[in-house]
């Protein structure tokens, strides 16, 4: 079975500062990752993604995240965060080896950005 | 491009009254297509999700069901919602104009259940 584990209900940074959402993930085979973030009241956006090669992937506003294979991670990071980068963002797996057709969500972090 | 529509945005029904949610999608052909329920502004639960007409997988037992009447068409039903019911509503789709199972999802639509 599929899962994924956001540990921090919210997390808080001051502008300017790096910033780490944290993602662990459970699948069987090789995991498609993937980074959502929402704005109040709206549906979800597509941030980044793991497939397969770098373990390193960056994607839309800044954001980046770094696949660890041994410690079944996909940190989501920010070099220098932005008081409008405040939202709900979501971690997600699906498997390969079905198709990846079936996404499961984490949680979700809150992220505060003071300014 | 390819668009999602979802509707109704806001819908207030009393208990054990009937739901239609419906969405759709434009500008690409055989979608994976998908519901979603968020409840309390966080966690997504994966309720549905079609690869293709009639193909419908169910994940949550549950008061809901989930038709795909048409390629681009997912329609979330009820015949009699419970309070338990009220929530966000999520639809999506994946394919490979998305890239790689990316979703995009659609505005949403609240459901209160009173």
């Amino acid at each position: 079975a599929q899962s994924v584990a956001q540990p921090e209900d919210q997390v808080n940074v001051a502008e300017g500062n790096p910033l780490t959402v944290k993602c662990t993930y459970s699948v069987s085979g090789n995991p498609y990752l993937f980074w959502y973030v929402q704005y109040p009241n709206r549906g979800l956006q597509f941030l980044l993604k793991y497939i397969t090669g770098d373990n390193l992937v960056k994607g839309s506003y800044g954001f980046e995240a770094e696949f660890n294979k041994s410690q079944t991670s996909f940190h989501l990071k920010k070099p220098s965060a932005l008081v409008s980068d405040s939202a709900l963002y979501f971690c997600a797996v699906s498997a390969a080896n079905t198709g990846g057709f079936k996404t499961i969500f984490g949680a979700g972090t809150r992220l505060f950005v003071k300014a | 491009s390819q668009t999602i529509h979802q509707w109704p945005a806001t819908l207030v029904q009393p208990v054990g009254s009937p739901l239609s949610l419906e969405c759709t999608v434009e500008g690409t052909s055989n979608p994976n297509l998908y519901w979603y329920r968020q409840a309390a502004g966080r966690g997504l639960q994966l309720l549905f999700y079609s690869i293709g007409i009639d193909q419908i997988s169910s994940e949550v037992p549950q008061n809901l069901s989930a038709s795909r009447p048409q390629d681009r068409q997912f329609i979330l039903s009820s015949k009699k919602l419970l309070l338990s019911d009220s929530g966000f509503y999520l639809c999506a789709w994946s394919g490979l104009d998305s890239g790689a199972n990316v979703l995009t999802f659609g505005a949403g639509s609240r459901l209160t259940v009173l």
